[in-house]
């Protein structure tokens, strides 16, 4: 069965915090996708990676960087977190579909 | 740029059918998914058209007419569990290199 879990499924954080949100799947899936997702704006996407240590611009990169050292594991980093980034995370993979892990509901005082 | 419209909000009563309709705009096109969404849920992956036609799974059936840039989800037998929201997604990429461009999501909320 295919599973896809996040580090967290609740967080809060101070603004400045450095913040880390882990994604792990084991479908052995090349694909592997960071959204965020805001009521009335539908998921909007932050980062992907075809493969280990490669990464690609989504449409909202600014204040975030991923590391993708394992094919398993996908990290989006908050550098500096902000207020404007609280938020639901949802991290993906891909093989035709995506599969989506239960997300991460981040909040950001 | 890049856009897929979807109604925000729909209404309908348990057993009744109903339809939510999705265009786009996107500068590549490698097919049309639909997604369901529960409330505090992750979404779930409902169907996919990459030809022109309809595909049925179900209670539910997935259309796609690209000459039109269009497609739409047919949810019948309406029942309570059906409420969630439902988002259109366009590939815009082939094979495994493609990613998906997703619209804002239709809430549909199933009455008794």
């Amino acid at each position: 069965d295919v599973k896809v879990t996040q580090s967290s499924r609740y967080l809060v954080k101070r603004t400045g915090e450095k913040v880390f949100l882990e994604c792990v799947q084991d479908m052995d899936h090349e694909n592997m996708f960071w959204y965020r997702q805001d009521p009335g704006l539908g998921l909007r996407l932050i980062y992907f990676s075809y493969d280990v240590k490669m990464k690609e611009k989504g449409d909202i990169p600014e204040g975030y960087s991923v590391s993708r050292e394992k094919k398993e594991r996908f990290s989006l980093i908050l550098e500096s977190a902000s207020t404007n980034q609280t938020s639901m995370y949802l991290c993906a993979t891909q093989r035709d579909e995506q599969f989506f892990g239960p997300g991460t509901r981040l909040t950001v005082l | 740029g890049q856009s897929l419209e979807q109604p925000s909000e729909v209404t309908a009563v348990e057993g009744a059918i109903v339809q939510i309709n999705c265009t786009y705009q996107t500068s590549g096109f490698y097919g049309l998914s639909w997604y369901q969404q529960h409330d505090g849920g992750a979404p779930t992956f409902l169907s996919y058209n990459g030809l022109d036609g309809l595909e049925e799974t179900g209670r539910f059936s997935s259309f796609l007419s690209r000459s039109d840039s269009y497609g739409y989800l047919l949810l019948q037998e309406l029942q309570m569990k059906d409420s969630a929201s439902y988002f259109c997604a366009v590939r815009d990429g082939s094979g495994n290199t493609g990613k998906l461009i997703f619209g804002q999501g239709t809430t549909l909320q199933v009455k008794p």
